[in-house]
This record gives structure tokens, C-alpha cells and sequence, in this order.
């Protein structure tokens, strides 16, 4: 089944403490990208990758990091959680649009609660 | 920077109603449109794919119709459950590959 795959799906953590949210998919998708979605305030992007090796910032990236080894693999790191960083978080993933319109595919989501 | 607004915020109907959402983009250089469902803290399942070049797409009780030269997008829902109740959201891909989301209409059908 063609998906994206978000672990874990929940998490609770304390302040300071490093993790990773890890994202795949089988889909052969060269972009890939990660979202966070709080109350009010819509989903808004944190990064994205056009394929391996290349990452560019969303309109929130601080506080995060993202690498892209593989072209299946896009894993969201917080280096130093904090309690704002409290959120929904989602991954997608899409063909690059070279002769036609791809749409988007999401993951189930990751609730995230710093402490 | 592309800006994508759905109207309106929240909208309330009682079951068996057809109703329309609506969403509005300010670039019309656009690949495509997309609509999405999310139930409360779930992921967004997609709807409806609708390309620069199609007017409308139709899938089951749901019609989605692009006017690109206007900017408009429309999601229309016929004989509305309460199953419907959920949070949409419009989406259109630029040329330049980004997806740019609309914050949503919340939808609830009252039995």
C-alpha cells in the first residue's frame, strides 16, 4: 500500500531532551516535506526536500533540523525540544511536477508534547 | 507569495443538505489544486485532485470545480451526513512546486 509512515505517533518528552521523528515513504517521491498544525494557526511548513541531499527552509524552521540520506527517508530532529515546540506534526511527500500536477499523500501525524 | 483563503471559518447544516465550500487563491500560476478532509487530531486524507487544466473533478457525493482565471476553487456536497463532519482544506501546487494551504472550514451535520 503506497503511504507515508510517521513514527512514533505519540510522544511525550521533556525540555532540552534530543529527538527524531521519523518519516518514509514508498512511493519513489522526490519531494518530501514537514508541516506542524496548532489551533488557530493552520499548518505551516518547518521544512522541505526536492530530493536527497537537498533541504530548504519552510516558513518555521528554527528549533528544527531535517536531513535527507535517502530518498524514501525525511526525519524531523529537535535538538533541544521546547514547550512551544508542543504541535501536530505531519510529513507529506509528492512527485515533482515535471509534465503533470502530483498531488500531496500525508502521514497520520505525530502529537509532540514538550514538557 | 501565493495566499490561499476558505470561507467560511465554520459552517453548520442539518443532514440531507447540499451545501459549497469555498476556497480563493491570489496567483493563478498554478499545477493544481487539491482538496483534503481531517477528522479532529487526524491526518489529512485527500479528497479530490483537481489540474490547471480540468474544471471540475467528481468523486461520489463530492464535485470539486477550479475557475483558475478567477482564483476560485469550490467543493460541493451533496445530500450532507453526519459522517461529513469534518475539517476541509484547499491546497494548490505554484509552478515553483510549493503546496500553500487554506486554514480550513470547519463542517458539522446535525442529524
Amino acid at each position: 500500500e503506497a503511504q507515508v509512515t510517521q513514527n512514533p505517533r505519540y510522544l511525550i518528552t521533556v525540555t532540552g531532551k534530543k529527538l527524531t521523528v521519523t518519516c518514509s515513504q514508498n512511493m519513489n517521491h522526490e519531494y518530501m516535506s514537514w508541516y506542524r498544525q496548532d489551533p488557530g494557526l493552520g499548518l505551516r511548513q518547518i521544512y522541505y526536500s526536492m530530493n536527497v541531499e537537498v533541504t530548504d527552509k519552510g516558513d518555521v524552521p528554527e528549533g528544527y533540523k531535517v536531513s535527507r540520506k535517502e530518498k524514501r527517508n525525511f526525519p524531523l530532529i529537535l535538538e533541544s525540544p521546547s514547550p512551544n515546540q508542543t504541535s501536530l506534526y505531519f510529513c507529506a511527500s509528492s512527485f515533482l511536477n515535471i509534465r503533470g500536477g502530483y498531488g500531496y499523500t500525508f502521514g497520520s501525524g505525530t502529537r509532540l508534547t514538550v514538557v | 507569495k501565493q495566499e490561499v483563503t476558505q470561507i467560511p471559518a465554520a459552517l453548520s447544516v442539518p443532514e440531507g443538505e447540499n451545501l459549497v465550500l469555498n476556497c480563493s487563491f491570489t496567483d493563478s500560476a498554478i499545477y493544481n489544486l487539491q482538496w483534503f478532509r481531517q477528522d479532529p487530531g487526524k491526518g489529512l486524507t485527500s479528497l479530490l485532485l483537481i489540474q490547471s487544466s480540468q474544471r471540475e473533478q467528481t468523486s461520489g457525493r463530492l464535485n470539486a470545480s477550479l475557475d483558475k482565471s478567477s482564483g476560485r476553487s469550490t467543493l460541493y456536497i451533496a445530500a450532507s451526513q453526519p459522517g461529513d463532519s469534518a475539517t476541509y482544506l484547499c491546497a494548490v501546487r505554484g509552478t515553483g512546486n510549493q503546496f500553500y494551504f487554506g486554514t480550513g472550514t470547519s463542517l458539522t451535520v446535525i442529524p
